[in-house]
């Protein structure tokens, strides 16, 4: 089955410091996502993006973040300037419809990158 | 509008059965049911869109009230590997794309 993948599986950083998390959405999707969960608690959502633009974002996403689709395959988020309270596993998603009124489709995740602010 | 899950985690032996509740105060266009094993993606189970609607395969089985407030998952029969943790996730009909709000989660752990 395809599958997302996330690159890398660990990330270790200095506060301060910029990171970009990878992942390579499954390769027919149109609707790309950014999540993250914080150790022991819930999944939360930061970002949607389809056909180069983001769709929606929450409270999370502020100006230290952004999304990128560079090529044809990868899709990325920055954080500018990282805080210690960026410390969660990420997790990228992608799904192969719209996700408007009309369909409904399921995410596919990945595996996460766990990403460590010192 | 954070969906309400509980119970928040629930312990039992293989064979029993459990139900997990997913609450709004709003009605909601769908709820998804997403199951997440320690260290590992969250993986999808099913999606519920219909009011009175009831899904599922196997042992696994969810349904969503006639309000579309309420959605409840069904584990008959544990197995050893449904331990792991269930997550709600809902959509309020806003218009625009997708933005699944997922509860605090159900840890189940299942045992011998």
């Amino acid at each position: 089955e395809p599958e997302v993948t996330q690159t890398p599986s660990h990330q270790v950083t200095q506060m301060g410091q910029e990171v970009i998390l990878r992942c390579v959405p499954i390769s027919n999707h149109l609707y790309f996502y950014w999540y993250r969960q914080i150790l022991g608690q819930k999944v939360e959502f930061l970002v949607s993006f389809y056909n180069n633009e983001i769709s929606e974002k929450s409270e999370i996403f502020d100006d230290q973040f952004s999304v990128e689709r560079p090529d044809g395959s990868n899709f990325t988020l920055k954080i500018r300037s990282t805080k210690l309270e960026d410390s969660a596993m990420y997790f990228c998603a992608s799904s192969e419809v719209g996700q408007t009124l009309v369909t409904n489709e399921k995410l596919f995740f990945g595996s996460g990158t766990q990403l460590s602010v010192l | 509008q954070q969906p309400v899950q509980s119970p928040q985690a629930v312990i039992l032996r293989e064979g029993e059965d459990a139900v997990i509740n997913c609450s709004s105060s709003k009605a909601l266009y769908s709820v998804h049911w997403y199951r997440q094993k320690h260290g590992e993606a969250p993986v999808f189970l099913m999606i519920l869109l219909k009011g009175g609607e009831q899904k599922g395969h196997e042992k696994i089985s969810a349904s969503f009230n006639e309000k579309k407030q309420q959605s409840s998952l069904y584990l008959t029969a544990s197995q050893l590997s449904y331990s792991g943790t269930y997550f709600c996730g809902t959509e309020i009909a806003t218009g625009s794309a997708r933005q699944l709000t997922f509860g605090s989660g159900t840890q189940l752990t299942v045992l011998p």
